[in-house]
């Protein structure tokens, strides 16, 4: 596609539930990032996929966090059992390769825990 | 692994004059430093990048300046205007690209 998409744009949920955010990267782009922005905050590293691995998971805050990419495109970032701290702005970026090229975001998902 | 502070937090101008925002890396193996604008409410955008192989990089009223021996890079926003308020990220890449904290830009007109 054109840019990095999104979805859903927002999310409000009940804690507890689980809820899943999915990235449709730049086609052709290798890499895809996930981060999470608070309100007001910087972007905090989640985890980063080269095709479909994920070299670096350094970046999930818990076991409550899972990501998978598929066929060196989509990626699904799931949250179980979601706590109210969830709440925040999740973006994903892409970039054609290796990390030291130019990351495109998405949009983000805005997502609100009650 | 690799730590950027970026300062100020928060930084307010005259409409017209200069805004610099400084950064410090800590992996001397970085050698790609991207800057990004982030408007209220959207997503962070590139505005200029700058590889470890260059000292300046400029683009009309935007430069960045990357002094490797003390490892820190600077972005320069001359003749501001209320437009160019957003936060602004530093980023450096060494093995993998780490963003600083970012910097709230306020021009006042």
């Amino acid at each position: 596609g054109a840019g990095v998409s999104q979805s859903p744009s927002n999310k409000v949920t009940e804690k507890g539930k689980d809820v899943e955010l999915r990235c449709d990267p730049i086609s052709g782009h290798t890499a895809l990032y996930w981060y999470r922005q608070s309100l007001g905050q910087g972007l905090e590293f989640l985890i980063y996929f080269q095709g479909n691995s994920a070299p670096d998971k350094s970046g999930l805050p818990s076991d409550r966090f899972s990501a998978e990419r598929t066929g060196g495109s989509v990626s699904t970032l799931t949250i179980q059992r979601t706590q109210q701290e969830d709440s925040a702005v999740y973006l994903c970026a892409s970039t054609a390769g290796t990390p030291d090229q130019p990351q495109h975001f998405g949009d983000g998902t805005r997502l609100s825990i009650l | 692994g690799e730590n950027v502070e970026q300062h100020p937090s928060t930084l307010s101008v005259q409409e017209g004059d200069s805004a610099v925002i400084k950064c410090t890396y800590s992996d001397s193996a970085s050698n790609y430093f991207p800057w990004y604008k982030q408007e209220l409410g959207k997503r962070p955008q590139l505005i200029i990048d700058i590889r470890s192989n260059v000292g300046e990089k400029k683009d009309q009223r935007i430069a960045v300046t990357l002094n490797k021996t003390a490892k820190h890079f600077s972005l320069h926003i001359t003749e501001t205007q209320p437009e160019d308020s957003a936060v602004y990220f530093c980023a450096a890449v060494a093995r993998q690209l780490t963003f600083g904290s970012g910097t709230q830009l306020t021009v006042l007109p």
